[in-house]
């Protein structure tokens, strides 16, 4: 059973466009991480979002929680190649302990 | 300030095989995770360490796998004997407080597993 059901699981698109990954549970998380993982490397924490509605951005990333603490997106506005890479959305049911991964989105932006 | 190393960073052995994998987190940290990413599927939590204590060790598949970290440093996943089943990537991750809403779990490299 798939706890965090992330998609889409593969997007190609061409730089300059948008993109949004969504991930979705039917549990109550109380945080839930996003990560970008390059090829050979460990996942690496993009930010963490706590409170149900916030939105954090980071530079041309924005990040929703949803106001149920059950789903979360990604959007990437006006993507670039230096974008491509597999993001990894993570869901945490205590304050801290294990998390709980979804299958994980692997992003091509071609230039 | 090093991050998590995770050694070897390639293994392949054949099936029956006992492989040990080992995790040195980032200095301090007294939590340490262990995942398991295989073909396919999502990265999946194997078992926590607060310092030397096992935390939770729910997401352990059976008793062929055996996590230890005596004196709360390093820490070692013995595969034994290895199944086709247990290749995939072994992912490490340590964190300095656990109970902080935003605790930051720091992820090593990994150990590529392949069993033949």
């Amino acid at each position: 059973t798939q706890l965090l059901e992330q998609s889409p699981q593969f997007l190609s698109i061409q730089e300059g466009e948008n993109l949004t990954v969504y991930c979705n549970s039917s549990s109550v998380f109380s945080s839930l991480q996003w990560y970008r993982q390059e090829p050979g490397e460990g996942p690496v924490l993009l930010v963490t979002v706590v409170t149900g509605g916030e939105v954090k951005k980071l530079k041309r990333l924005t990040f929703q929680f949803g106001d149920a603490r059950k789903d979360s997106s990604l959007h990437i506005t006006a993507a670039q190649p230096g974008d491509t890479g597999l993001y990894l959305c993570a869901g945490a049911y205590n304050q801290g302990g294990k998390l709980i991964f979804g299958q994980g989105t692997e992003l091509s932006v071609k230039p | 300030e090093a991050g998590v190393t995770q050694f070897p960073s390639h293994s392949v052995i054949e099936k029956g095989q006992t492989v040990t994998l080992r995790c040195d987190p980032i200095s301090g940290h007294d939590n340490l995770y262990w995942y398991r990413r295989v073909m396919g599927k999502e990265i999946k939590f194997l078992l926590h360490f607060v310092k030397e204590s096992k935390q939770d060790e729910s997401g352990m598949p059976n008793n062929r796998f055996l996590a230890e970290r005596t004196g709360g440093t390093y820490s070692t996943l013995k595969v034994q004997p290895a199944e086709l089943e247990d290749s995939g990537v072994y992912f490490c991750a340590s964190s300095q407080e656990q109970g902080a809403i935003q605790e930051t779990q720091y992820f090593g490299p990994g150990t590529r597993l392949l069993v033949l």
